[in-house]
């Protein structure tokens, strides 16, 4: 049974362009969150979707923005990169169990 | 507001040592508590939570952590140290069961080193 799948792996952009990270929620998982980890850091809630639907956000701007698709599969997208949203970007699926993360992906913005 | 502080950014023990990491929160609520773990370049792995059941939560690769609520902490603990170990250990906390409602605050994390 594979598990939360998350990609790319890792990632280079240049300052200003626009990101889009994807997650594959582990089978029979419906809700997806999206975490921020900044290097040295403990992850940083982002939004989570449930049911297509954006539920919950954490302190981030406008410029991250999400989908959830039918399938619960999810996407994370980022507008007008700065340095400072270099980070690892955690997705995290769940259902009445708990969470399970994904390895991230690695974004780095220059 | 719910967060978790970590007692030390670096511990590191002897092969064969007892890992104690630090962990306190703050809740205006009873909290669920949890500690994590992420090896290099990995995502975070589950080790332990607790859910207001038993105090004493024991977890896999043979940690434990104790809650205790007079002095809000939820402290990580295993017997004997191996090398691997070594990695980036995380306590967390949410305010309801984190099923499809809650998000997780974590605290900023401990790196645990393990010498020969």
């Amino acid at each position: 049974d594979a598990g939360v799948t998350q990609s790319p792996t890792h990632l280079i952009k240049t300052r200003g362009q626009q990101v889009t990270l994807r997650c594959s929620p582990k089978s029979g998982h419906d809700t997806v969150s999206w975490y921020q980890q900044a290097l040295g850091q403990g992850p940083q809630f982002i939004f989570q979707y449930y049911e297509e639907e954006e539920r919950q956000r954490g302190n981030f701007p406008d410029r991250f923005s999400g989908h959830q698709f039918p399938n619960y599969s999810s996407e994370l997208n980022v507008n007008a990169l700065l340095l400072g949203d270099s980070a690892l970007y955690l997705c995290a699926s769940s259902v009445s169990a708990g969470y399970t993360f994904g390895s991230g992906t690695r974004l780095t913005v220059v | 507001a719910q967060s978790v502080t970590q007692l030390g950014s670096h511990v590191s023990v002897s092969e064969g040592a007892l890992v104690l990491l630090r962990c306190n929160y703050s809740s205006s609520v009873p909290p669920y508590l949890f500690w994590y773990v992420q090896y290099p370049n990995q995502g975070l792995q589950l080790l332990l939570k607790y859910t207001s059941a038993a105090t004493l939560v024991k977890g896999i690769n043979g940690f434990e952590a104790e809650f205790k609520k007079s002095e809000t902490s939820f402290h990580l603990t295993k017997p004997s140290a191996h090398m691997s170990d070594a990695a980036e250990y995380f306590c967390a906390v949410s305010d309801t069961n984190p099923s499809s409602a809650s998000k997780i605050i974590f605290g900023s994390g401990t790196r645990l080193s393990i010498r020969p």
